[in-house]
């Protein structure tokens, strides 16, 4: 079964914790994201690398790590910097470049998501 | 249509009328929108997309329409059935033909179908 999962669904953290969650595909993308979706907003991107070992920050980096060691994971470190961290967190992958080859979208392709609650 | 809130808007809709769902973009220079459909605990899944050369593109019961003029973007279901609720979103892609392509999301609309 190819796809894209994140674990856990649910994750309760204490105030000044650091917790990481996994997100794993094995659909031999080279391209993966995190979002964060808050209620009632879209989707915010937080990080993405393109490639093994290489990533980028995103409109709302601030708080969160990743590393980017294999291509088929792409863990999210939040932080106790994170100030507000309790949402819900969307990691997606997709085909890097085949856009410019093909003309078409670089479908992105979302996991289940883990909601995070600070207690 | 979509706003900046914690309050989603909310269509109504009856099983089997049809439903507009509307999106305003705000980058010109977005070169390609996609529909998404997320229900309640799930991640997004991809409906219809529409590059902006296009100013309609069909699917199964949906139908993307693409407005540049006035940037806003509607999506169309035919015969709205129950399996059809869930939250819509619209996103634009602003990196279309580079490596990444990075997409900037509305709010969404939730879609509500009664019996």
């Amino acid at each position: 079964d190819g796809g894209i999962t994140q674990s856990p669904k649910y994750l309760f953290r204490k105030e000044g914790q650091n917790v990481t969650l996994s997100c794993e595909q094995n659909l031999n993308h080279d391209a993966m994201y995190w979002y964060r979706q808050d209620p009632g907003q879209g989707l915010r991107l937080i990080y993405y690398s393109q490639i093994v070992n290489d990533f980028q920050k995103g409109d709302i980096a601030e708080g969160y790590s990743v590393s980017r060691e294999k291509k088929e994971s792409f863990p999210l470190t939040v932080t106790s910097a994170q100030k507000n961290p309790t949402a819900f967190y969307l990691c997606a992958s997709s085909m890097v470049g085949a856009g410019l080859a093909s003309g078409s979208y670089n479908e992105q392709f979302f996991g289940p998501g883990t909601r995070l609650t600070v207690l | 249509g979509e706003s900046v809130g914690l309050h989603l808007p909310t269509l109504s809709v009856q099983e089997g009328d049809n439903s507009i769902i509307n999106c305003a973009y705000s980058n010109s220079a977005s070169d390609y929108f996609i529909w998404y459909k997320q229900e309640s605990g799930k991640g997004p899944q991809f409906i219809i997309d529409i590059r902006s050369n296009m100013d309609k593109r069909q699917g199964q019961r949906v139908t993307v329409l693409l407005n540049k003029t006035v940037k806003h973007l509607s999506l169309q279901i035919a015969a709205t059935q129950p399996g059809d609720s869930a939250v819509y979103f619209c996103a634009e892609n602003i990196g279309w033909g580079e490596d990444t392509d990075k997409l900037i999301f509305g709010t969404g609309t939730r879609l509500q179908v009664f019996p």
